[in-house]
């Protein structure tokens, strides 16, 4: 079975701070995918990332960048100079590799609900 | 490009009731995943269709049943409504895993919110 857990419920930070959400996930397969997702108020989720099990590269995209460990199995998600915009909740997410046709089943973490104050 | 979209917005229903919620993908999508968020949890994964067949399931009820039409719009049904089945239900859609780089990456609609008393 797999899981995934983010310890941090809520987080409040002042605009342009940094801040980083932490995802810890669990599962017996050596191939699988990682997500991350925010969801804003309207309640859409937003994809992110997706990163496979054999691509440990930490990866950047503007503001939000990507911490992939698989010795600690961490896929952390740190936001630099966080805008009031980023506000929302966010998921990490987890799937095994699939045969199949079709699509992934994503199991997702509680999520961690970011305020970003002005 | 129209994105993902789910009818209705907002339901309530009674103890015992059905309800039926509907979901179109995205344009060229041809897979459809359901999930429920219940408040303050992540969305759990109920189900997910395939060239109209029920490819992969959850944890859930047999009370929990769907259905994927030629256009590759589906429906998820829910019988016998219990007061825990109230939440958010969320309508993902993407393309086959097999379609190359950007098959499985799943494109979320607004959500239908049903409210059972």
């Amino acid at each position: 079975a797999q899981k995934v857990t983010q310890a941090q419920t809520e987080i409040s930070v002042v605009e342009k701070e940094d801040v980083t959400l932490d995802c810890v996930y669990e599962t017996r397969d050596t191939t699988y995918y990682l997500f991350w997702y925010k969801q804003p108020p309207s309640g859409e989720l937003v994809f992110l990332i997706r990163r496979n099990s054999f691509d440990e590269q930490n990866e950047i995209s503007g503001r939000y960048s990507w911490n992939f460990q698989k010795s600690t199995s961490s896929f952390n998600f740190t936001i630099t100079a966080s805008q009031v915009v980023d506000s929302a909740v966010y998921f990490c997410a987890l799937s095994v590799a699939y045969s199949g046709a079709g699509s992934y089943q994503l199991t997702f973490g509680k999520g961690t609900k970011l305020s970003v104050i002005p | 490009d129209a994105g993902v979209t789910q009818s209705p917005t907002h339901l309530i229903k009674t103890r015992g009731q059905q309800v039926t919620l509907r979901c179109s993908p995205k344009s060229g999508h041809d897979t459809v995943s359901w999930y429920q968020q219940a408040l303050g949890q992540g969305p759990q994964f109920i189900f997910q269709y395939y060239e109209e067949e029920e490819r992969q399931r959850g944890n859930f009820p047999d009370r929990f049943s769907g259905h994927q039409f030629p256009n590759y719009s589906s429906e998820l049904n829910v019988n016998a409504l219990l007061l825990g089945d109230s939440a958010l239900y969320l309508c993902a859609s993407s393309l086959d895993v097999l379609a190359g780089a950007s098959g499985g990456e799943q494109f979320f609609g607004p959500g239908t919110r049903l409210t059972v008393l």
